[in-house]
């Protein structure tokens, strides 16, 4: 089975701490994403990653960044909290090609409170 | 750019029927899927439309019609288990964007 770990379940950040979730995926998977879940919006896509040292911006960038530098491991990294940023934040990978890159495996999420 | 339009939330008893709608509006795309997520889980994939039809997974199909821009997800026999949020996605040029997700529960 495809497994996507994210490093912690539950976090507590101060306003202006630098944050920093790691994901891990066991499946030599190309493709590489960070949501972020709220009520009544969905999951929205921060960043994805094609490959390694690649990132491509999503819908909701801002107050984020990212990092690939090796294939497995995709880090999500808040420069600076705030308390607009909490929320759950669920990674993801996915196979490149037609058909197998049709599903994406999710993480369990981390549940980030920034106070 | 893309947007999914689903219903937040159908409410429906065990045994019935329940169609939750997708309509999108998106410059192109490979296909429609659609996932299930439990409280505090992590949404899992249940299904995947590439072609215009319908598809079927033991007691949930999905169906979709791009000259319509519309696709639905097709609950039968529904259990309890069968309470969560489910999400239609896009997938396009490596990307997955998802729905706000519907609320589906079922009563005794």
């Amino acid at each position: 089975d495809v497994k996507v770990t994210q490093s912690s379940r539950y976090l507590v950040k101060r306003t202006g701490e630098k944050v920093f979730l790691e994901c891990v995926q066991d499946m030599d998977h190309e493709n590489m994403f960070w949501y972020r879940q709220d009520p009544g919006l969905g999951l929205r896509l921060i960043y994805f990653s094609y490959d390694v040292k690649m990132k491509e911006k999503g819908d909701i960038p801002e107050g984020y960044s990212v990092s690939r530098e090796k294939k497995e491991r995709f880090s999500l990294i808040l420069e600076s909290a705030s308390t607009n940023q909490t929320s759950m934040y669920l990674c993801a990978s996915s196979p490149t090609g037609t058909g197998a890159g049709n599903t994406i495996y999710f993480g369990e999420g981390s549940w980030l409170t920034v106070v | 750019g893309q947007s999914l339009e689903q219903p937040s939330e159908v409410t429906a008893v065990e045994g019935a029927i329940v169609q939750i709608n997708c309509t999108y509006q998106t410059s192109g795309f490979y296909g429609l899927s659609w996932y299930q997520q439990h409280d505090g889980g992590a949404p899992t994939f249940l299904s995947y439309n590439g072609l215009d039809g319908l598809e079927e997974t033991g007691r949930f199909s999905s169906f979709l019609s791009r000259s319509d821009s519309y696709g639905y997800l097709l609950l039968q026999e529904l259990q309890m288990k069968d309470s969560a949020s489910y999400f239609c996605a896009i997938i396009g040029w490596g990307k997955f964007q998802f729905g706000a997700g519907t609320q589906v529960v079922v009563t005794p």
